[in-house]
């Protein structure tokens, strides 16, 4: 079965400064990876999603990128924070049998000063 | 695009009680139907799923429930204990689509009170 790592766990970051959280998966080839955010009162809002290498789906319009230079890492960028990018960063997949369950990542807490 | 809203945002229960968390959907397409529980500072996890081809699947004390035409699904907890308390999540999606997102709602905080 498929692990996630996911890093760093927890990130203070003052507005203005870069950003990048990374996510490796195991036990999987070509996996469907994506990038959650989980926000007080939002739930769990997709960012991103990815089918394969360079392939790159945003879900809504922000201040982060996200970019996959291999076929087991996905990568959540900005190049300045905004307050409002303060939030709970979720990196899953659904692995290479698509039975629908999403396995998430241990998470990356985020607050942006 | 899929939309799913989720109700109540918070439920507080007595332990031994019943708690049900419903949630409703935009997309008739959609044919797959998970709950996610996620304990504080933890990552969320599958609980019980549901496809579009059954109205009811149950697992020891929890229950979802489907009603396509209506577009809504529910689910149920039996004889409620403390660590049940959590956030849970629906969502829906389609997983004949070529690229399956799982659109979720805003959560439900489950307090089970001993």
């Amino acid at each position: 079965s498929q692990t996630i790592h996911q890093w760093p766990a927890t990130l203070v970051q003052p507005v203005g400064s870069p950003l990048s959280l990374e996510c490796t998966v195991e036990g999987t080839s070509n996996p469907n990876l994506y990038w959650y955010r989980q926000a007080a009162g939002r739930g769990l809002q997709l960012l991103f999603y990815s089918v394969g290498i360079g392939q790159i789906s945003s879900e809504v319009p922000q201040n982060l990128s996200a970019s996959r230079p291999q076929d087991r890492q996905f990568i959540l960028s900005s190049k300045k924070l905004l307050l409002s990018d303060s939030g709970f960063y979720l990196c899953a997949t659904d692995g290479t049998v698509n039975t629908g369950e999403l396995f998430f990542g241990e998470g990356s807490r985020l607050t942006v000063l | 695009g899929e939309n799913v809203e989720q109700h109540p945002s918070t439920l507080s229960v007595q332990e031994g009680d019943s708690a049900v968390i419903k949630c409703t959907y935009s997309d008739s397409a959609s044919n797959y139907f998970p709950w996610y529980k996620q304990e504080l500072g933890k990552r969320p996890q599958l609980i019980i799923d549901i496809r579009s081809n059954v109205g009811e699947k149950k697992d020891q004390r929890i229950a979802v429930t489907l009603n396509k035409t209506a577009k809504h699904f529910s689910l149920h907890i039996t004889e409620t204990q403390p660590e049940d308390s959590a956030v849970y999540f629906c969502a829906a999606t389609g997983l004949s689509y070529n690229t399956d997102k799982l659109i979720f709602g805003t959560g439900t905080r489950l307090q089970v009170f001993p």
